[in-house]
């Protein structure tokens, strides 16, 4: 069955320390890649996204994950947190047979 | 744009009860989605509509579970008869289109569900 793994279930990381959650996903086509951030009591807001093109993508608030395709994996990574970044993040897939998969999620908390 | 719009926001009902959540989708948006979110299972894909028709409810947990979309700007979850279990955030979501561009999904604030 296609999956999405987040292996972090949860991180805990001091102010200005860099962030890096890890994205892996079993399908073999071609796919849309998505890190969705919840921010506590809030509903998902998108962070990022991958289509095609350059696997180096830029997202909202410093963020951005590389597509590395021979290794599935969609890597969320920040290089200086902040106490604002204590969320849920979400890595999430879509398949050219339009079905989206979302990983467990990796809760954030960022100490300051 | 008022973005997603769920109500209500939170429910507290009784085991056995009927639920109705519902969902309007941001206008012009042609896909809709249901999921749940558990501590214990995460978010999960419940069903999806596209141009107001179910394309996949091999999400939906079971027979007590059915969701509606009768017009392009609402849509219903209903669970009937309700039990604990079913206590969740259940978040609706809409999309552009279901194609290869402009797939990105919107997520309303939830509904709050505690099945007591």
């Amino acid at each position: 069955a296609q999956s999405v793994s987040q292996h972090n279930h949860h991180v805990i990381l001091s102010e200005a320390a860099s962030l890096e959650l890890g994205c892996n996903y079993s399908y073999g086509g071609t796919v849309n890649l998505f890190w969705y951030v919840q921010y506590p009591g809030q509903h998902l807001q998108l962070l990022l996204k991958y289509f095609s093109g350059d696997p180096l993508v830029k997202g909202i608030k410093g963020f951005e994950a590389e597509f590395i395709k021979s290794k599935f994996s969609f890597n969320l990574r920040k290089p200086s947190v902040q106490w604002s970044d204590t969320a849920e993040y979400f890595c999430a897939v879509k398949n050219t047979g339009n079905q989206f998969y979302f990983g467990t999620g990796t809760s954030l908390t960022v100490i300051p | 744009d008022a973005g997603v719009i769920q109500s209500p926001r939170h429910e507290v009902t009784e085991m056995g009860q009927e639920v109705t959540l519902r969902c309007k989708p941001i206008s012009g948006h042609n896909s809709l989605f249901w999921y749940r979110q558990t501590m214990m299972r995460g978010l999960e894909l419940l069903i999806y509509f596209n141009n107001n028709v179910p394309i996949d409810d091999s999400g939906m947990p079971e027979d007590r579970f059915s969701a509606k979309m009768p017009n392009a700007s609402f849509s219903t979850l209903k669970i009937q008869p309700s039990e604990p279990r079913d206590s969740a955030v259940y978040f609706c979501a809409s999309s552009p289109d279901l194609g290869w561009t402009h797939n990105e999904q919107f997520f309303g604030p939830g509904t709050r569900l505690t099945v007591l």
